[in-house]
């Protein structure tokens, strides 16, 4: 079984530049996360999807971050414009949504803003 | 909300030894407690989980214990192998079926000496 897909692996942008991060959960997992990882530090939820609908996003800096999950399968995550402190690394992570299993991560993509 | 505490930030252990990472939370109403492995430029992997109506759990060289009384939760792991070496992370959630925000640690950093 595939485990949670996310592109690209690393990227490199200029403040006040936006960038868009690529999710695509485990099969059939209804439940979608993305999570912000800084350096030395756990990682804490932005928005939690089920299904199509964002039903905890306060987390969320909403000026300048958006995210969608339009069908309800892979989701992307927006920031614009960047600023330095964003850089950090963006885990997305799934879930069944209707067992105990827990959550699984994908790689995560590293963002530095210069 | 929630906060979790993790202790120790950094531990080296000789090979053959055994590993112990503490966590408290401060929630009382949190119910689902797993532990991450996180390697190198990988996303966390869930290693194991404990519910609140369990005491401990074991799998393999791997168990956790949960004292809901206290508000804490550790992590043990019996005769290390250098394969052990990552970053660990505890959490906590608000729900059986960790479909709430899951709350991290800030790591440990575990180091195995050979």
């Amino acid at each position: 079984e595939a485990g949670v897909v996310q592109s690209p692996r690393y990227k490199i942008i200029e403040k006040k530049q936006p960038v868009a991060f690529w999710c695509n959960p485990i099969s059939g997992h209804n439940t979608l996360y993305w999570y912000r990882q800084n350096l030395g530090q756990g990682p804490e939820l932005l928005i939690r999807y089920e299904n199509e609908e964002a039903v905890d996003d306060s987390q969320l800096p909403k000026d300048r971050f958006s995210a969608e999950r339009l069908k309800g399968v892979d989701s992307t995550l927006k920031i614009q414009p960047a600023e330095l402190g964003d850089s950090a690394v963006y885990l997305c992570a799934s879930r069944t949504g209707t067992s105990q299993e827990t959550q699984y991560f994908g790689p995560g993509t590293r963002l530095l803003v210069l | 909300g929630e906060n979790v505490e993790q202790h120790p930030s950094t531990l080296s252990v000789q090979e053959g030894d055994s590993a112990v990472i503490k966590c408290t939370y401060s929630d009382s109403a949190s119910n689902y407690f797993p532990w991450y492995k996180q390697e190198l430029g990988k996303g966390p992997q869930l290693i194991i989980d404990i519910r609140s109506n369990v005491g401990e759990k074991k799998d393999q060289r791997i168990a956790v214990t949960l004292n809901k009384t206290a508000k804490h939760f550790s992590l043990h792991i019996t005769e290390t192998q250098p394969e052990d070496s990552a970053v660990y992370f505890c959490a906590a959630s608000g729900s059986n079926f960790g479909n709430e925000k899951l709350t991290f640690g800030t790591g440990t950093r575990l180091t195995i000496i050979p």
